[in-house]
């Protein structure tokens, strides 16, 4: 499979505790964004990945979250004592220099905060 | 003034006709529009980009893009039941590395 891949495709978890997604973007992409989208909305933009350097990150994030792409491979997205205003689905994209708009999202990671 | 506006629907056409779908946005320097599709508990799929005045074709959708009034639309011809999804549009954004904001989406529905 040469898409997206978003790992794992729900979560539940409870309020407070951490919770760590991973994407795999398509390999010759280099370009890598998160983003969240709850129901009736667009997606908002989360955090934006060039190769290994995060180079944007949404004013709306708080410190609770934190992204990585080591290597300039996989991502992963965490947050840290969840609330349930984090419930969302969590949208991971990818994008190659050519086409640096034409993003490939993957399934997503739907996350539930009890 | 959000953004990217869209009307949220639902749109109800009938199977066969065309379907139009609106988007507004604020910002006057945006040069990119894109037109993505999700089905519900599905991610954005791409339809189609616009980036000039005018149209753009692609099979049976056209894209049409007017700066000077900040409207871009889609048109769907010869629509289907499985044409039924959310269509979201986006915008890049200013002095931002790729980024793209999202309007809420309009509920497309083809009735049979």
């Amino acid at each position: 499979d040469t898409g997206v891949s978003q790992d794992p495709r729900h979560k539940i978890t409870k309020r407070g505790q951490n919770v760590t997604f991973r994407c795999d973007p398509i390999s010759e992409h280099n370009r890598l964004y998160w983003y969240r989208q709850t129901l009736g909305q667009g997606p908002e933009f989360l955090t934006y990945f060039q190769n290994e350097a995060q180079l944007e990150k949404s004013r709306l994030l708080s410190d609770r979250f934190s992204a990585e792409r080591p290597k300039g491979s996989f991502s992963t997205l965490e947050i840290q004592r969840t609330e349930q205003g984090d419930s969302a689905m969590y949208l991971c994209a990818s994008s190659q220099g050519g086409d640096p708009y034409g993003y490939t999202f993957g399934s997503g990671t739907r996350l539930t905060v009890v | 003034q959000k953004e990217v506006e869209q009307n949220s629907g639902p749109l109800s056409v009938p199977e066969g006709a065309i379907a139009s779908l609106n988007c507004t946005y604020s910002d006057r320097v945006s040069q990119s529009f894109f037109w993505y599709r999700q089905y519900s508990g599905k991610s954005p799929e791409l339809i189609m980009s616009i980036y000039s005045n005018g149209d753009k074709e692609d099979g049976r959708f056209t894209a049409q893009l007017n700066k000077a009034s900040q409207y871009v639309s889609l048109l769907i011809r010869d629509s289907q039941p499985s044409d039924s999804a959310t269509y979201l549009c986006a915008v890049n954004a200013v002095d931002s590395n790729y980024q793209l904001i999202w309007g809420a989406g309009t509920k497309l529905i083809i009735k049979p």
